[in-house]
């Protein structure tokens, strides 16, 4: 099945610094979505982004939904332990009663406190 | 208690043997999916539903079944568990065109053994 390029597919940091990572797609996207799986526990929405050239916050976190439709990013700033997780980016193309997302690989983060 | 609920969060099963998981969600979501998540794979989409009798076919649906009877309620049944199906299996719901993607359960881990 269709799958997003997500990058990177882990990373290790030290707490206090800031984290990036990004979603492509060869298709265009009406809705980018980013989840954050705790351990555990079932992914939870972080950051929905609905136009190009959307920049959101919540928080620490920034999103962009990429102009071309096709890209998004999400930024962490000042990284804390309890960012540690799997973060997931999401995209939909609502087409019609559509609901079906399409979900990259993940992006596992440790933070060494 | 609101929200979505899934059971058993932990199941050993023996190859050949029928296994249900069970979903169900207080929101009257008209829309429910079925995942399963294994490293390397990221989520993969197993079966989905529009609404109360009306299921389709995910990326994944070999060797499952599943049926919606009621709006709230959204089984999974393995016919004849195999190893492959080892997995961690979570249930999602969704509103008709709502913007904020799915609600996840906490997710049922299941082990064929």
């Amino acid at each position: 099945g269709q799958q997003l390029n997500q990058s990177p597919q882990s990373m290790f940091i030290q707490e206090g610094e800031d984290v990036s990572m990004n979603c492509t797609s060869s298709s265009i996207f009406n809705t980018w979505l980013w989840y954050k799986q705790d351990p555990g526990e079932g992914p939870v929405l972080l950051i929905a982004l609905y136009k190009a050239g959307e920049l959101t916050s919540n928080g620490r976190l920034t999103a962009q939904f990429g102009i071309t439709r096709k890209d998004s990013f999400l930024n962490i700033s000042a990284s804390i332990p309890s960012d540690v997780g799997i973060y997931f980016c999401a995209g939909q193309f609502n087409a019609g009663n559509n609901r079906k997302l399409i979900w990259g690989l993940g992006t596992s983060l440790a933070v060494n406190p | 208690d609101a929200g979505i609920t899934q059971s058993p969060r932990y199941k050993i099963t023996e190859t050949g043997r029928q296994v249900t998981l069970m979903c169900h969600q207080t929101w009257s979501h008209s829309y429910m999916f079925w995942y399963r998540q294994d490293l390397g794979h990221g989520l993969r989409l197993i079966y989905y539903s529009a609404a109360a009798d009306i299921t389709d076919k995910g990326e994944v649906p070999d060797g499952y079944v599943v049926s919606r009877s009621k709006t709230e309620n959204f089984p999974l049944t393995l016919e004849s568990a195999t190893r492959s199906q080892t997995s961690v299996y979570f249930c999602a719901s969704s509103e008709d065109y709502s913007p904020y993607g799915y609600t996840f359960g906490s997710g049922t881990r299941l082990t064929v053994v």
